[in-house]
Order: C-alpha cells, then sequence, then structure tokens
C-alpha cells in the first residue's frame, strides 16, 4: 500500500505564493499525477494533473521534476477561499503500487 | 463537462436500517466508479471500485456483505449499506473515472449518513 506523504498543514498570508510539495517515491512509470482541493463536507475537486516537468492552467502550477518522486503545486496569490485541503494523488485503484489518498496539506490563508 | 452528482446528499436513519446511496456521471460514461469513506478530519479511505456489469472489489476490511455495491449502468452506481449502526456514520464519497487516458477521478460532493 503507497501513499503520498505531504506537509499535513501549512498557513500563508493573503496574496502570497503557496507551494505544496508532495512524495510519491513509488509511482509507477505511466501514472499521473492529480491534485485536488477539497472544502469541508464537499467532495474532491480536480485542480491540476501532470506528468512530468511543468503544467499550468488558470488556477495552479504544477511542477514534477524528472525523477517524479515528488511534485510540487504552486498556487498564485492565494486567497481566503482557498482555504481547503489539498491532495496529490495517482491513478485510483487497489494494488500495492497505486497510490491512495495521503492526509492531505490543510492550507490556511490568513487575512 | 466531467460532473458527478451523489443522491441523497444527506441522510439520517434508524439503526437496523438499510441506506442506498447514488452515484451518477451525468456527462460521460464511466466504467469504473470507486466509493471512499471519510471520517471528520481524516483523509478520503477507499472502500471499493465499481466495475459496470461485474463485481466490485473491496478494499481490505471492509464487509462485502456489509456495503453493497451494484454498477448495473455506464452512469450509474449504488452503495447500499446494509443494517446500518451508528459507527456507519460517515461521508461517503463516490468518484469516476474519466476518459482520455490519465485516469483522472471525478468526484461525487458526498453523501452525508448518520445512524442514530
Amino acid at each position: 500500500l503507497a501513499k503520498t506523504t505531504q506537509p499535513i498543514s501549512m498557513d500563508s498570508y493573503e496574496g502570497q505564493e503557496v507551494n505544496i510539495t508532495c512524495s510519491h517515491n513509488n509511482i509507477a512509470t505511466n501514472d499521473y499525477i492529480t491534485w485536488y482541493q477539497q472544502f469541508p463536507s464537499q467532495g474532491p475537486r480536480f485542480i491540476i494533473q501532470g506528468y512530468k516537468t511543468k503544467v499550468t492552467n488558470e488556477v495552479a502550477s504544477l511542477f514534477i521534476p524528472a525523477d517524479r518522486k515528488s511534485s510540487t503545486l504552486s498556487l498564485p496569490r492565494v486567497s481566503l477561499s482557498d482555504t481547503a485541503v489539498y491532495y496529490c494523488l495517482g491513478p485510483p485503484g487497489t494494488g500495492a503500487n497505486n497510490l491512495f489518498f495521503g492526509t492531505g496539506t490543510r492550507l490556511t490563508v490568513i487575512p | 463537462g466531467a460532473v458527478v452528482s451523489q443522491h441523497p446528499s444527506w441522510v439520517i436513519c434508524k439503526s437496523g436500517t438499510s441506506v442506498k446511496i447514488e452515484c451518477r456521471s451525468l456527462d460521460f460514461q464511466a466504467t469504473t466508479m470507486f466509493w471512499y469513506r471519510q471520517f471528520p478530519k481524516q483523509s478520503l479511505m477507499l472502500m471499493a471500485t465499481s466495475n459496470e456489469g461485474s463485481k466490485a472489489t473491496y478494499e481490505q476490511g471492509v464487509e462485502k456483505d456489509k456495503f453493497l455495491i451494484n454498477h448495473a449502468s455506464l452512469t450509474l452506481s449504488t452503495l447500499t449499506v446494509t443494517s446500518a449502526h451508528p459507527e456507519d456514520s460517515s461521508f461517503y464519497i463516490c468518484s469516476a473515472l474519466g476518459t482520455g487516458g490519465q485516469e483522472t477521478q471525478y468526484f461525487g460532493p458526498g453523501t452525508r449518513l448518520l445512524v442514530l
């Protein structure tokens, strides 16, 4: 059973850039890494997905180094509404090489 | 696109009764869906993998006779909590596997179950 590893919590002031790093040492060759955002009493919401190097969309950037054993979610200029739990995840499913939900990172944005 | 719905959004039931939760992919077909359970301030725990037209695959420690899963169509999977007890009270979330090759999960909004 392989899980991702992330910092349990982070605090940031409004307007700052936030970088959350996730370790996934057992990622398989063909696996993509996906990041989700979850608010209380809601299902996780897709943020961004990548395989290697850098991916950017309208809400975030994702950096994955060449060895792909980690990934970093970058949120530019966070606001109070970005306060949530952020999870990195590999493909779903059973099996030792699949990545299950880890603890996630609870981001608190401070005014 | 890639919207997943769940019904009901919350349910309160008496101990010993059964509760059915529906998970639907609204704008895409999903041969594979997943059911998760989440306790307060904890992460999501995968309960089972639901495959259209075949039996579900349950994670270790999840009782298949307790949590019945049916995936009768490409857009609907149901989870039935049989003979529910207070310890089954939790937040149940489903996800559907999107198309496109990257195995992206799209999650439903969750169902809050309270067993009295």
